[in-house]
């Protein structure tokens, strides 16, 4: 099992250009969240979902769209890139709640720079 | 709302010494999650804490749970250099489907 992958691993884009990041999953879960990551300011939740066809804002998702069509996929768009999303960005998935840890897994990550 | 914070964000220690950090809530929570990030890695979940006073330990690592579920502390004995990285506290949000995190603490272990 691969568990979480993204693509690209790194990416530098020009002002003004939009790309997509990818995520997937085979651990069949149905949360999955788009977080970034900036030195020394923790993770911030860009957008999330709990499910194939639902999606919610969290809390930095100013110049970001994502979709969720299906349980494996969760692509996250950057629209018109922005110096300020220079940024790691990770992905990450959870099995729906049965009792026990509600972990986290991560995908390896995305370095993005715009230049 | 809900804020989850984690001082200093640094600290350097010898190879050998214990490190303590702690990690604060501003509101109660349903439970506590640390997650560990090697240098140019990505986060990996460690352990999670439910329980009021609750704690568990892995090898070295000691994790505590406060009493009124707001607080939590790692402690590591005898660091080592595969201690490095940052080390993050995570609390749910959201009816449990999110989780706030920590600025986190950056280990740094001299040998």
């Amino acid at each position: 099992n691969a568990g979480v992958t993204q693509t690209p691993k790194f990416r530098i884009l020009k002002i003004g250009q939009s790309m997509t990041l990818q995520c997937a999953q085979d651990m069949n879960h149905n949360y999955m969240y788009w977080y970034r990551q900036d030195p020394g300011m923790g993770l911030k939740l860009i957008y999330y979902s709990v499910g194939a066809g639902i999606t919610d804002k969290g809390e930095v998702p100013n110049g970001y769209n994502v979709s969720r069509s299906t349980t494996e996929d969760f692509p996250l768009r950057l629209e018109l890139a922005a110096p300020s999303q220079t940024s790691v960005y990770f992905c990450a998935t959870r099995a729906r709640s049965s009792g026990g840890a509600n972990e986290q897994f991560f995908g390896p990550g995305t370095r993005l720079t715009v230049l | 709302g809900q804020q989850v914070m984690q001082i200093p964000q640094y600290q350097h220690v010898q190879e050998g010494e214990d490190f303590t950090t702690y990690c604060n809530s501003s509101t109660t929570l349903s439970n506590i999650q640390w997650y560990k990030q090697r240098p140019g890695g990505h986060p990996v979940f460690l352990i999670q804490l439910v329980k009021s006073g609750e704690v568990k330990k892995q090898k070295r690592l000691t994790f505590q749970f406060g009493e009124a579920k707001k607080n939590s502390s790692l402690h590591i004995t005898a660091t080592q250099t595969t201690d490095v990285g940052t080390y993050f506290c995570a609390g749910p949000t959201g009816a449990n489907s999110k989780l706030t995190f920590g600025k986190g603490i950056t280990l740094s272990v001299r040998p």
